[in-house]
């Protein structure tokens, strides 16, 4: 059984840059959820992905998009990225959106100059 | 008034001994509780879960859940240096979100 995984690792922009972080859920997982974590705080729940659907949405602007695929794998997208969007990118994946358990991934460390 | 409170911290124990860390939430309509553990530069790992009120115990860990009081607990048994890192809480509502707090750093000292 595969862990989730996350890519890049590390990643350094710009602002007002665009960039893309992608997730693959555990095996037999058909739910992702993405979160944003700063220095010194918890995580922040941005949104979470269902059977490719979007399935709730955290209190971020819509600047911040994702996507899920058939095989269950997501990406984020963020928009002209601002000083502020700097954190640790987290993906959790899930059985199931009915509130159990998530497993995050190693997270990508983003960096905006 | 803040979702989820945990206390900051720092948390220092000797090693061996029982560390004691807790949790308040606000939403009374929360169904699910998580402890994660989250060392420095790390993602969270998911250490324990409770759904219903009472205990429940894996190894050297326990989860003790209130619902009436809105309270979470987690105890670590014969707490070892390696235990150190920061504990996080979150909450499941009948949403599909999980809401954490701030988490609480823990140091275990040899």
């Amino acid at each position: 059984e595969t862990g989730v995984t996350q890519s890049p690792t590390h990643l350094i922009k710009t602002r007002g840059q665009q960039v893309t972080l992608r997730c693959s859920s555990q095996s037999g997982h058909n739910t992702v959820s993405w979160y944003q974590q700063a220095l010194g705080q918890g995580p922040q729940f941005i949104f979470q992905y269902y059977r490719e659907e979007e399935n709730g949405r955290g209190n971020f602007p819509p600047r911040f998009s994702g996507l899920q695929f058939p095989n269950y794998s997501s990406e984020l997208n963020v928009n002209a990225l601002e000083l502020d969007d700097s954190a640790l990118y987290l993906c959790a994946s899930s059985m199931d959106s009915l509130g159990n358990e998530q497993f995050f991934g190693p997270g990508t460390r983003l960096t905006v100059l | 008034q803040k979702e989820v409170e945990q206390n900051s911290g720092p948390l220092s124990v000797p090693e061996g001994a029982i560390a004691s860390l807790n949790c308040t939430y606000s939403d009374r309509g929360s169904q699910s509780f998580f402890w994660y553990r989250q060392y420095s530069g790390k993602s969270p790992e998911l250490i324990m879960s409770i759904y219903s009120n009472g205990d429940k115990e894996d190894g050297r860990f326990t989860a003790q859940l209130n619902k009436a009081s809105q309270y979470v607990s987690l105890l670590i048994r014969d707490s070892q240096p390696s235990d150190s890192a920061t504990y996080l809480c979150a909450v499941g509502g009948s949403n599909y979100k999980l809401t954490f707090g701030k988490g609480t750093l823990l140091t275990v000292n040899p």
